[in-house]
């Protein structure tokens, strides 16, 4: 089955960097890669997603992009507030399989210092 | 926009007990949804795919006989954990697609077994 890691497990950042968190994938098949952003006992947001067809998508600050060859894609968070502070989770499809099938990567706590 | 709700938000039951968790698209149906669960400070994993008018699919490690799903109609989804212990201590969250590229997660149920 499908196989996401997420890198890195924790990011501290000044508010206004940049930050990055990048995941990997196993199934090549796979061609739906959402990212969420979980606030603590809540459920997970939809802050952006990519699809196979495309290598990059950007929404305001955030843009995802993606490598199909290499098999991983990244989330990148331009100028960063504090609120966006929490843990975010990338996500692969089960390849050719229903969309909504979704591979969690390990997360990765964000937190921007003021 | 599409809503998944899920009931109850939070149960403390004791330990041997059977706890209902419900899942509901209230404005569109789903013949598919999806249960995950979460412990703390981990990721989601996908638990089961609930059908509609079949039955549920499993993933690896997942005991069917203690996880019941029963997915009756096209807008209700329910997980029973059935003689819960302080392991099954989770939260667990629903998810449903709308349609292609639409992907709905419920609020989640945090479940504490004494």
């Amino acid at each position: 089955g499908e196989n996401v890691e997420q890198h890195p497990s924790t990011l501290s950042v000044q508010e206004g960097d940049s930050a990055v968190i990048k995941c990997t994938y196993s199934d090549s098949a796979s061609n739906y890669f959402p990212w969420y952003k979980q606030e603590l006992g809540k459920r997970p947001q939809l802050i952006i997603d990519i699809r196979s067809n495309v290598g990059e998508k950007k929404d305001q600050r955030i843009a995802v992009t993606l490598n199909k060859t290499a098999k991983h894609f990244s989330l990148h968070i331009t100028e960063t507030q504090p609120e966006d502070s929490a843990v975010y989770f990338c996500a692969a499809n089960a390849g050719g399989t229903s969309y909504g099938k979704l591979t969690f990567g390990q997360g990765t706590i964000l937190t921007v210092h003021p | 926009g599409a809503v998944v709700s899920q009931h109850p938000s939070r149960v403390i039951c004791k330990s041997g007990t059977s706890v209902k968790i419900e899942c509901r698209s209230l404005d569109f149906q789903a013949t598919t949804m999806f249960w995950y669960r979460q412990f703390p400070k981990q990721s989601l994993m996908l638990m089961a795919t609930s059908n509609e008018g079949s039955k549920a699919t499993y993933e690896q490690g997942v005991e069917k006989d203690k996880f019941l799903i029963n997915h009756a109609s096209l807008t209700l989804s329910t997980l029973t954990v059935t003689s819960a212990h302080p392991e099954d201590s989770s939260f667990y969250i629903c998810s449903a697609p709308k349609s292609a590229g639409e992907l709905f997660f419920g609020e989640g149920s945090r479940l504490t077994v004494l």
